[in-house]
């Protein structure tokens, strides 16, 4: 069974300041995708990212980056100079090769960005 | 190109009736998922349909089904409500749903009384 934890349940930083979310995954499978998505309050989930579990370089994307460490089976996500329209909850999520689109999330992180 | 849409956006029912929400994928998308969201159980899969067939189920009891139309068209159907469904139902789709991202719709809130 695939399990992700996202311990961080709410997240309040000030504009302008770095802010890392946190993911941690539990898998069998030696092969599997982690996923990042965000949810602004519209309620539509965007994609963010997706990676597989033999690449662990890390990836930088404007001012998001992530980490991803096998060894440690987490999968982190910084935004640096966070602004206030980065406000939204963000899922991580874990796919098995193999099981088409079905993807197991993480309860998610509330992330708000205060002006 | 348009995005996933799903109707309706909102929808208010009573125990015990059936429900039917829609989803039409992005064009030439085969493969369309659904999903459930409650502030309790988080985001969970229900199941998905690719070229008409189901071809992966989440654990939800019987009373949640779905099916596909040829124009990848998707619709999910909930029969005897009970209050703790309510919740917000996502519909996504891919290509061919190998693991290519997913495009969520909008979500169709449903409260049950």
């Amino acid at each position: 069974a695939q399990k992700v934890t996202q311990a961080q349940t709410e997240i309040s930083v000030v504009e302008k300041e770095d802010v890392t979310l946190d993911c941690v995954y539990e898998t069998r499978d030696t092969t599997y995708y982690l996923f990042w998505y965000k949810q602004p309050p519209s309620g539509e989930l965007v994609f963010l990212i997706r990676r597989n579990s033999f690449d662990e370089q890390n990836e930088i994307s404007g001012r998001y980056s992530w980490n991803f460490q096998k060894s440690t089976s987490s999968f982190n996500f910084t935004i640096t100079a966070s602004q206030v329209v980065d406000s939204a909850v963000y899922f991580c999520a874990l796919s098995p090769p193999g099981s088409g689109s079905r993807l197991t999330f993480g309860e998610g992180t509330q992330l708000t960005v205060n002006p | 190109k348009a995005g996933v849409t799903q109707t309706p956006r909102y929808l208010i029912k009573t125990r015990g009736q059936q429900v039917t929400l829609s989803c039409s994928p992005i064009s030439g998308h085969r493969s369309v998922s659904w999903y459930q969201q409650t502030p309790g159980q988080g985001l969970q899969f229900l199941f998905e349909y690719f070229s008409e067939t189901q071809r992966n189920k989440g654990n939800f009891p019987g009373r949640f089904s779905g099916r596909q139309f040829s124009n990848s068209r998707s619709e999910m159907n909930v029969s005897t409500l009970e209050l703790g469904d309510s919740a917000l139902y996502l519909c996504a789709s891919t290509q061919t749903g190998t693991l290519n991202e997913q495009y969520f719709g909008p979500g169709t809130r449903l409260t049950v009384t």
